[in-house]
């Protein structure tokens, strides 16, 4: 089984529509991040997560919100999606020596 | 200026070449630095970490100078499957725990 799950792996949704990407992790890591990625531009953090009631803004926030329901567990809402998010989204995990294990990643794309 | 700098390429090499790639970083700060791969539509991978004193794997190299603020990678006998994006990663300096990607650098190795 995969240590860094993510669900959906693909949505696709309404302009205006709130949606929640899911993330969970088996490694027992208390360091939880969320990236998107969109071609030319590379990886950019949206929120990260040092532990369960620790939550910080990345480069990119706006438009975005984060809940960390527990060490395993990190989700990421969309309140009003607009067709700017589509991207692709990844959860990462890490431990104290900074390596990120990612998950496989959600392809979201907003109408 | 990006804080991480790559050549996206893409860099067309046939099987059995060898193939380096550079990386530049702004801020002297930066601790740690990484190379991922990243496969089409997959997510990010830890290929390898760099230390100062350069270390290799297998047919990977990595070289770091801390002076230039330049980080290479070298891969000898190139295979079909080192097909991939290889990303540049270093440490933010001001944040244990975040890291800066590069854009990533397209290899692509023919038969």
């Amino acid at each position: 089984d995969a240590d860094v799950t993510q669900t959906p792996r693909n949505r696709i949704t309404k302009t205006g529509k709130r949606i929640m990407l899911e993330c969970s992790q088996t490694k027992g890591h208390d360091r939880m991040y969320w990236y998107r990625q969109d071609p030319g531009l590379g990886l950019r953090l949206i929120y990260y997560s040092f532990d369960v009631k620790d939550i910080n803004k990345g480069e990119i926030s706006d438009g975005y919100s984060v809940s960390r329901q527990a060490q395993a567990k990190f989700s990421l809402s969309l309140e009003s999606a607009i067709p700017n998010q589509t991207a692709l989204y990844f959860c990462a995990t890490s431990d104290v020596t900074d390596t990120q294990y990612f998950g496989p990643g959600t392809r979201l794309t907003v109408l | 200026r990006k804080e991480v700098e790559q050549d996206p390429g893409p860099f067309n090499v046939p099987e059995g070449a060898t193939v380096a790639f550079n990386c530049t970083y702004s801020n002297s700060a930066s601790q740690s630095f990484f190379w991922y791969r990243q496969d089409c539509r997959k997510e990010p991978k830890l290929l390898m970490s760099v230390y100062s004193s350069g270390n290799e794997d297998g047919r990977f190299t990595a070289q770091l100078n801390r002076a230039s603020q330049y980080i290479s990678l070298l891969i000898r006998d190139s295979k079909l499957s080192d097909s991939a994006t290889y990303l540049c990663v270093v440490t933010d300096p001001s944040n244990t725990g975040k890291l800066i990607f590069g854009q990533g650098t397209t290899l692509q190795v023919k038969p």
